[in-house]
C-alpha cells in the first residue's frame, strides 16, 4: 500500500501569511493526487487534483505542485476562511489513501 | 441542486449489520464511479471503498480493513449508492461520506455528501 506522509500534521498562521503543506508518498505516484480542505464538522472539499489543478471555484492563493513522491499545497496569503484541516490523498493504485492531515489554526 | 444525501446511520452493536443509502441528484448519477470514505471521531479520512460504472461491469474495490465485511452495491434507475455493512466492530464508528469520482479514470473526489455516523457499540 501506498503510505502518505503529511507535513506539519499542526501549523499555527496569521492572516496574511504565506502557508506551505507537504505530502510525502511512500513509492511514486505520477500526479495522481488530490488535496481537500475540510472545516469542523463540515465534509471535505476538493481543491487541487492531479496536483497542480486548481478546482472550479477555488480562490487563486491555493495552488498545488509536485510530481512523484513530493508534493506541496500553498496557500499564498492566508485568509481568515482557510483555517482548516488540509488532506492529500492519491489516486494512483488501490487501496487509495489519505494523508494524515494538517491543521491550520490563527496564531 | 447537484447533491448527495447519506443516510441509514446509527446505532448498531457489534457484530450486527447496517445498510447506509447515498441519494444523488443534479448529475448522471450512472456516468461516475463511486466511493466511500468514513471519518472516525476526532481522526483522518479513510477511504472504504468504490464501486465502478456500468460500462466498467460494476467492478468494485475495498479498502483491507473491511474487505468481506462491508458491500457496496448501485441502483443507476434509483441514482443511489449503497454500502451493506456486515460483522461491525467498535473501530468502524465513523460519519460516512458517499462521494463522486471526477475525472476518467477517476483523479478526484469531486462531490461529498454531509455524511452519515454509524456508532458501533454494545
Amino acid at each position: 500500500d501506498i503510505q502518505l506522509t503529511q507535513s506539519p500534521s499542526f501549523l499555527s498562521a496569521s492572516v496574511g501569511d504565506r502557508v506551505t503543506i507537504t505530502c510525502r508518498a511512500s513509492q511514486g505516484i505520477s500526479s495522481f493526487l488530490a488535496w481537500y480542505q475540510q472545516k469542523p464538522g463540515k465534509a471535505p472539499n476538493l481543491l487541487i487534483y492531479a496536483a497542480s489543478t486548481l478546482q472550479s471555484g477555488v480562490p487563486s492563493r491555493f495552488s498545488g505542485s509536485g510530481s512523484g513522491t513530493d508534493f506541496t499545497l500553498t496557500i499564498s496569503s492566508l485568509q481568515p476562511e482557510d483555517f482548516a484541516t488540509y488532506y492529500c490523498q492519491h489516486l494512483n493504485s488501490y487501496p487509495l489513501t489519505f494523508g494524515g492531515g494538517t491543521k491550520v489554526e490563527i496564531k | 441542486e447537484v447533491q448527495l444525501v447519506e443516510s441509514g446511520g446509527g446505532l448498531v452493536q457489534p457484530g450486527g449489520s447496517l445498510r447506509l443509502s447515498c441519494a444523488a441528484s443534479g448529475f448522471i448519477f450512472s456516468d461516475h464511479f463511486m466511493d466511500w470514505v468514513r471519518q472516525a471521531p476526532g481522526k483522518g479520512l479513510e477511504w472504504v471503498g468504490r464501486i465502478r460504472k456500468k460500462a466498467n461491469i460494476y467492478t468494485t474495490e475495498y479498502a483491507a480493513s473491511v474487505e468481506g465485511r462491508f458491500t457496496i452495491s448501485r441502483d443507476d434507475s434509483k441514482s443511489s449508492l449503497y454500502l451493506h455493512m456486515h460483522s461491525l466492530k467498535t473501530e468502524d464508528t465513523a460519519v460516512y461520506y458517499c462521494t463522486r469520482g471526477g475525472g476518467s479514470p477517476p483523479w478526484y473526489f469531486d462531490l461529498w455528501g454531509r455524511g452519515t455516523l454509524v456508532t458501533v457499540s454494545s
